[in-house]
Parts: C-alpha cells; structure tokens; sequence
C-alpha cells in the first residue's frame, strides 16, 4: 500500500525550461508535504514544503502546488538548471499524538536537465 | 546535511553476522528516523525514535532488527544475522522538538553489502 506515489521514475528536461515533478497520496491525514532531492550517494536534502492550509508556496526558482481534493502535488523548477539533475522525493507527513511526525517517502524521480 | 552523523558510510558483512549502523542526531534534535533505501527503490520508513523511547517502529521487521536511541550516545540500528537482502543503504534523520512541520535533516547514509 503506497501511500505516496511518484508515477514518473524519470524526467527529461532542457535546460532553461520548466521542469515538473507529479506526486499523488492517498491518505488524507497527511497535512504536511515536503520535496527532498537527493544525490548519488548522499543523503536528501530539504528542498521545500506546504501545509495543508495552502495551495502554493514559492521558494526561488522551486514552487509547490497542493489540490487537496485530488489528492496531489506538483513542484515546479523554473528555470531548470544543470545541477537541477538528481533524485527527487516527495513526502507527506502525518502527526503524532506526542507533536512529532512520521515522513512518508514517494518511490522518487530522477530529473535529468540536458544542456 | 545539518550536521546528521552516519558511521560508518560503508559497511561490509558476511551473512550471518551482525551490522551495527549508528547515527549521530544534529546537537539539540530529539527525533530520531530510519528509512532504508533499496536498490532502485524509493526510501521506507522503518522506526522513529525519540530520547530512550521507541515511538513508532512499524516499517521494521519484526525479526533480526532493532533501533534504540540512548539518553547520552548515538542511535543504533542494529541487524542480527545479515542475508544478502538487507544490503541497502540506510539514512537516519533527525528533527528538532519543536512544531510541526519541521522537516527533518538526513546523514549522508550507510551502504550496507552482505555478502
């Protein structure tokens, strides 16, 4: 039971456009979504996130979108950047009776940005 | 990564040893979390600790697995009698107590090989 799916393994994008990364849940605790990005052999790093309360939230070139109804997220790169190439993971996180939280990690997208 | 400490980065193990996998929080974080990361496999939620407690360790197998998180000392990931199906790379993260939404901070991971 996947919780949180990213249906796009991979990702193509030239440089300078838009690049756009797809994230679906399923369960509708989750009030908290985070995008970490990831290099080969490194941890993931912080990225960006939304409460549940919002819609969008712009961070520079990173902007996420949340449509609670349809149960899905998007985070937009504009422009894409070389180094924009990694592994890019959503999560969602529910809350604990104790204040503290459980991530739930998508399968992940690997965004590949062509010069 | 915020100053989330694994060690060591690599470790080898025959089949049937045991692998110890610790994880040294960012100074002040009371949040422990481990996921495991399998080749071409997005990353699983296996056990959240906080301070000398276990909190929720429903991603962890039941047998051969165990997580503790001492009042003074790093957390420990600990696999009894390695197969060649643990080798994967395990990332601990750690989070501040505080409120909600904080994202959590990973170390740069552990890749295990059984061999």
């Amino acid at each position: 039971d996947q919780q949180v799916k990213q249906n796009s393994p991979s990702l193509s994008v030239q440089e300078g456009r838009i690049s756009i990364l797809n994230c679906d849940y399923t369960n509708s605790m989750f009030d908290y979504f985070l995008w970490y990005k990831k290099y080969p052999a490194e941890g993931p790093t912080f990225l960006i996130s939304i409460s549940s309360i919002k819609d969008k939230n712009e961070d520079g070139r990173f902007t996420v979108f949340l449509n609670k109804s349809a149960k899905h997220l998007s985070l937009h790169i504009v422009p894409s950047q070389p180094g924009d190439s990694a592994v890019y993971f959503c999560a969602a996180s529910a809350l604990y009776v104790q204040g503290a939280q459980k991530l739930v990690f998508g399968q992940g997208t690997r965004l590949t940005i062509n010069p | 990564n915020a100053g989330v400490m694994q060690n060591p980065r690599h470790l080898v193990r025959r089949r049937g040893q045991e692998a110890r996998l610790r994880c040294s929080p960012v100074k002040g974080h009371s949040h422990v979390y481990w996921y495991r990361q399998l080749p071409e496999e997005g990353l699983k939620f296996m056990v959240y600790l906080q301070k000398e407690n276990i909190i929720d360790e429903s991603g962890m197998p039941k047998e051969r697995f165990s997580a503790e998180f001492p009042k003074e000392g790093p957390s420990i990931l600990r696999i009894q009698q390695v197969v060649r199906g643990d080798s994967a790379a395990y990332f601990c993260a750690s989070s501040p107590d505080r409120g909600r939404g904080t994202e959590a901070f990973f170390g740069q991971g552990t890749r295990l090989t059984v061999v």
